[in-house]
Protein backbone atom coordinates (compact mmCIF):
# COMPACT_ATOMS: atom_id res chain seq x y z
CA UNK A 1 0.00 0.00 0.00
CA UNK A 2 1.18 3.90 -0.10
CA UNK A 3 3.44 4.85 2.23
CA UNK A 4 5.96 7.49 3.31
CA UNK A 5 9.82 6.75 5.15
CA UNK A 6 11.38 9.79 6.68
CA UNK A 7 14.49 10.38 7.94
CA UNK A 8 14.76 9.65 12.03
CA UNK A 9 15.29 12.60 13.74
CA UNK A 10 15.72 14.14 15.96
CA UNK A 11 18.17 16.86 14.01
CA UNK A 12 19.59 19.42 15.52
CA UNK A 13 21.67 22.27 14.00
CA UNK A 14 23.18 25.51 14.13
CA UNK A 15 21.46 28.61 13.00
CA UNK A 16 22.26 29.33 9.67
CA UNK A 17 23.02 25.72 8.30
CA UNK A 18 21.93 23.98 5.68
CA UNK A 19 18.96 21.26 6.11
CA UNK A 20 17.96 18.47 4.63
CA UNK A 21 15.11 16.19 5.60
CA UNK A 22 14.99 12.87 3.59
CA UNK A 23 11.53 11.73 2.24
CA UNK A 24 10.76 8.79 0.17
CA UNK A 25 7.86 6.95 -0.61
CA UNK A 26 5.84 3.71 -1.85
CA UNK A 27 2.52 4.12 -4.15
CA UNK A 28 0.66 3.00 -7.19
CA UNK A 29 0.56 5.60 -9.78
CA UNK A 30 1.12 9.82 -9.11
CA UNK A 31 0.21 10.58 -5.61
CA UNK A 32 0.91 14.23 -4.95
CA UNK A 33 3.51 15.22 -2.16
CA UNK A 34 3.01 17.13 1.03
CA UNK A 35 5.31 18.31 3.80
CA UNK A 36 3.50 19.53 6.66
CA UNK A 37 5.32 21.45 10.14
CA UNK A 38 4.28 21.44 13.56
CA UNK A 39 5.32 23.94 16.07
CA UNK A 40 5.09 23.52 20.07
CA UNK A 41 2.30 23.01 21.06
CA UNK A 42 0.06 23.25 17.73
CA UNK A 43 -1.76 21.34 15.11
CA UNK A 44 -0.34 20.39 11.72
CA UNK A 45 0.09 23.15 8.69
CA UNK A 46 0.44 22.58 5.30
CA UNK A 47 4.27 24.08 4.59
CA UNK A 48 4.47 22.91 0.47
CA UNK A 49 3.38 20.69 -1.57
CA UNK A 50 3.66 19.27 -5.38
CA UNK A 51 1.27 17.65 -7.67
CA UNK A 52 3.20 15.81 -10.12
CA UNK A 53 6.75 14.75 -11.63
CA UNK A 54 9.85 17.92 -11.21
CA UNK A 55 6.96 19.99 -9.34
CA UNK A 56 8.96 22.19 -6.68
CA UNK A 57 7.35 23.35 -3.95
CA UNK A 58 8.47 26.20 -2.05
CA UNK A 59 7.36 28.13 0.77
CA UNK A 60 8.72 30.19 3.76
CA UNK A 61 12.85 29.17 2.28
CA UNK A 62 11.72 25.78 2.40
CA UNK A 63 11.76 23.48 -0.70
CA UNK A 64 10.94 20.41 -1.95
CA UNK A 65 11.05 18.66 -5.71
CA UNK A 66 8.89 15.78 -6.57
CA UNK A 67 11.06 13.17 -7.89
CA UNK A 68 9.57 10.22 -9.67
CA UNK A 69 12.65 8.29 -10.41
CA UNK A 70 14.31 8.01 -7.15
CA UNK A 71 10.58 8.68 -5.52
CA UNK A 72 11.89 11.20 -3.09
CA UNK A 73 10.47 14.68 -2.44
CA UNK A 74 13.53 15.95 0.60
CA UNK A 75 13.13 19.18 2.63
CA UNK A 76 15.42 21.09 2.29
CA UNK A 77 15.95 25.22 3.46
CA UNK A 78 19.37 26.81 2.49
CA UNK A 79 19.70 28.56 6.53
CA UNK A 80 17.97 27.22 9.10
CA UNK A 81 16.50 29.91 12.30
CA UNK A 82 15.41 28.72 15.71
CA UNK A 83 12.09 30.04 14.80
CA UNK A 84 12.30 26.99 12.29
CA UNK A 85 12.46 24.59 14.93
CA UNK A 86 9.53 22.04 15.19
CA UNK A 87 8.56 18.34 13.81
CA UNK A 88 8.33 18.14 9.79
CA UNK A 89 5.88 15.42 8.34
CA UNK A 90 6.32 14.23 5.08
CA UNK A 91 2.82 12.81 3.26
CA UNK A 92 1.31 11.43 0.71
CA UNK A 93 -2.01 11.08 -0.85
CA UNK A 94 -4.46 8.75 -2.36
CA UNK A 95 -4.37 8.28 -5.98
CA UNK A 96 -6.48 10.08 -7.83
CA UNK A 97 -9.84 8.18 -8.87
CA UNK A 98 -8.50 5.06 -5.92
CA UNK A 99 -10.68 4.39 -3.25
CA UNK A 100 -8.23 6.05 -0.65
CA UNK A 101 -8.69 9.33 -2.64
CA UNK A 102 -8.58 12.16 0.08
CA UNK A 103 -6.86 10.24 2.61
CA UNK A 104 -2.87 11.91 3.28
CA UNK A 105 -0.60 8.79 4.72
CA UNK A 106 1.99 10.44 6.81
CA UNK A 107 5.86 9.35 7.83
CA UNK A 108 6.33 9.45 11.19
CA UNK A 109 7.93 12.85 11.85
CA UNK A 110 11.31 14.52 11.73
CA UNK A 111 12.31 16.81 14.89
CA UNK A 112 14.15 19.83 14.02
CA UNK A 113 15.86 21.44 16.75
CA UNK A 114 18.02 25.12 15.70
CA UNK A 115 20.33 26.56 18.11
CA UNK A 116 20.96 29.68 18.07
CA UNK B 1 -12.83 32.46 9.69
CA UNK B 2 -12.07 29.41 12.24
CA UNK B 3 -11.31 26.76 10.13
CA UNK B 4 -11.23 23.36 12.12
CA UNK B 5 -11.95 23.53 15.81
CA UNK B 6 -11.45 21.12 18.52
CA UNK B 7 -12.87 21.38 22.17
CA UNK B 8 -11.62 20.49 25.30
CA UNK B 9 -7.98 21.61 24.31
CA UNK B 10 -7.08 19.40 27.63
CA UNK B 11 -8.66 16.79 29.53
CA UNK B 12 -8.17 14.55 32.70
CA UNK B 13 -10.06 11.11 32.61
CA UNK B 14 -10.02 8.43 35.34
CA UNK B 15 -9.75 4.71 33.96
CA UNK B 16 -13.22 4.03 32.81
CA UNK B 17 -14.76 7.02 32.23
CA UNK B 18 -16.13 8.00 28.78
CA UNK B 19 -15.69 11.58 27.35
CA UNK B 20 -16.42 12.80 23.59
CA UNK B 21 -14.00 15.06 22.07
CA UNK B 22 -15.89 17.35 19.24
CA UNK B 23 -14.50 18.47 16.11
CA UNK B 24 -16.01 21.53 14.37
CA UNK B 25 -15.23 22.53 11.03
CA UNK B 26 -17.10 25.52 8.75
CA UNK B 27 -15.20 25.59 5.54
CA UNK B 28 -17.71 22.96 4.25
CA UNK B 29 -15.25 20.25 4.21
CA UNK B 30 -16.86 16.44 2.55
CA UNK B 31 -14.23 14.53 4.47
CA UNK B 32 -12.89 14.45 8.32
CA UNK B 33 -9.99 12.13 10.26
CA UNK B 34 -9.54 11.90 13.79
CA UNK B 35 -5.82 11.12 14.68
CA UNK B 36 -4.01 10.67 17.56
CA UNK B 37 -0.05 11.36 18.27
CA UNK B 38 1.61 9.49 20.03
CA UNK B 39 6.03 10.16 20.92
CA UNK B 40 7.86 7.71 18.05
CA UNK B 41 5.00 6.65 16.09
CA UNK B 42 3.77 9.37 14.12
CA UNK B 43 0.20 10.14 13.50
CA UNK B 44 -2.59 7.66 13.55
CA UNK B 45 -5.58 7.20 12.26
CA UNK B 46 -7.93 6.52 14.29
CA UNK B 47 -11.61 6.72 12.22
CA UNK B 48 -12.67 9.01 9.08
CA UNK B 49 -15.52 10.01 7.34
CA UNK B 50 -16.23 10.55 3.44
CA UNK B 51 -19.89 12.86 4.33
CA UNK B 52 -22.59 13.22 6.10
CA UNK B 53 -23.75 9.66 8.47
CA UNK B 54 -20.60 7.96 7.22
CA UNK B 55 -17.96 6.77 9.23
CA UNK B 56 -15.06 4.39 8.60
CA UNK B 57 -12.12 3.09 10.46
CA UNK B 58 -8.30 3.58 10.46
CA UNK B 59 -5.42 2.36 11.98
CA UNK B 60 -6.26 1.94 15.42
CA UNK B 61 -9.91 2.36 16.01
CA UNK B 62 -10.30 0.29 19.41
CA UNK B 63 -11.60 1.69 21.83
CA UNK B 64 -13.38 4.89 20.39
CA UNK B 65 -16.50 5.43 18.83
CA UNK B 66 -17.11 8.22 16.05
CA UNK B 67 -20.41 10.10 14.67
CA UNK B 68 -20.91 12.24 11.92
CA UNK B 69 -24.56 13.61 12.14
CA UNK B 70 -24.05 17.01 10.28
CA UNK B 71 -21.64 17.69 8.06
CA UNK B 72 -19.52 20.18 9.91
CA UNK B 73 -19.08 18.00 12.90
CA UNK B 74 -17.13 14.70 13.85
CA UNK B 75 -17.27 13.65 17.35
CA UNK B 76 -14.60 11.49 18.97
CA UNK B 77 -15.88 8.75 21.55
CA UNK B 78 -14.54 7.14 24.83
CA UNK B 79 -16.90 4.81 26.19
CA UNK B 80 -14.28 3.45 28.84
CA UNK B 81 -11.38 5.45 29.03
CA UNK B 82 -7.75 3.50 29.79
CA UNK B 83 -4.35 4.73 30.45
CA UNK B 84 -3.24 3.71 26.55
CA UNK B 85 -5.68 6.52 25.04
CA UNK B 86 -3.34 8.94 26.81
CA UNK B 87 -2.03 11.02 23.91
CA UNK B 88 -2.85 13.98 21.90
CA UNK B 89 -5.85 14.08 19.62
CA UNK B 90 -6.16 16.11 16.61
CA UNK B 91 -8.90 16.55 13.85
CA UNK B 92 -8.65 17.06 10.61
CA UNK B 93 -11.04 18.06 7.37
CA UNK B 94 -10.81 18.58 3.60
CA UNK B 95 -12.36 18.99 0.46
CA UNK B 96 -12.68 15.62 -2.12
CA UNK B 97 -9.50 15.54 -3.91
CA UNK B 98 -6.57 15.89 -1.40
CA UNK B 99 -4.23 18.34 -3.73
CA UNK B 100 -5.96 20.68 -0.82
CA UNK B 101 -4.22 19.33 1.70
CA UNK B 102 -5.54 18.80 5.49
CA UNK B 103 -7.04 21.63 7.69
CA UNK B 104 -5.60 20.54 11.36
CA UNK B 105 -7.35 21.44 14.58
CA UNK B 106 -4.57 22.30 17.17
CA UNK B 107 -5.25 19.28 19.34
CA UNK B 108 -6.28 17.90 22.74
CA UNK B 109 -4.32 16.70 25.62
CA UNK B 110 -6.26 13.99 27.01
CA UNK B 111 -4.27 12.41 30.04
CA UNK B 112 -6.13 8.86 31.52
CA UNK B 113 -5.20 8.24 35.16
Amino acid sequence: GDSVTQMEGPVTLSEEAFLTINCTYTATGYPSLFWYVQYPGEGLQLLLKATKADDKGSNKGFEATYRKETTSFHLEKGSVQVSDSAVYFCALSGIKGGSTLGRLYFGRGTQLTVWP
Amino acid sequence: NAGVTQTPKFRVLKTGQSMTLLCAQDMNHEYMYWYRQDPGMGLRLIHYSVGEGTTAKGEVPDGYNVSRLKKQNFLLGLESAAPSQTSVYFCASNLVGTDYGYTFGSGTRLTVV
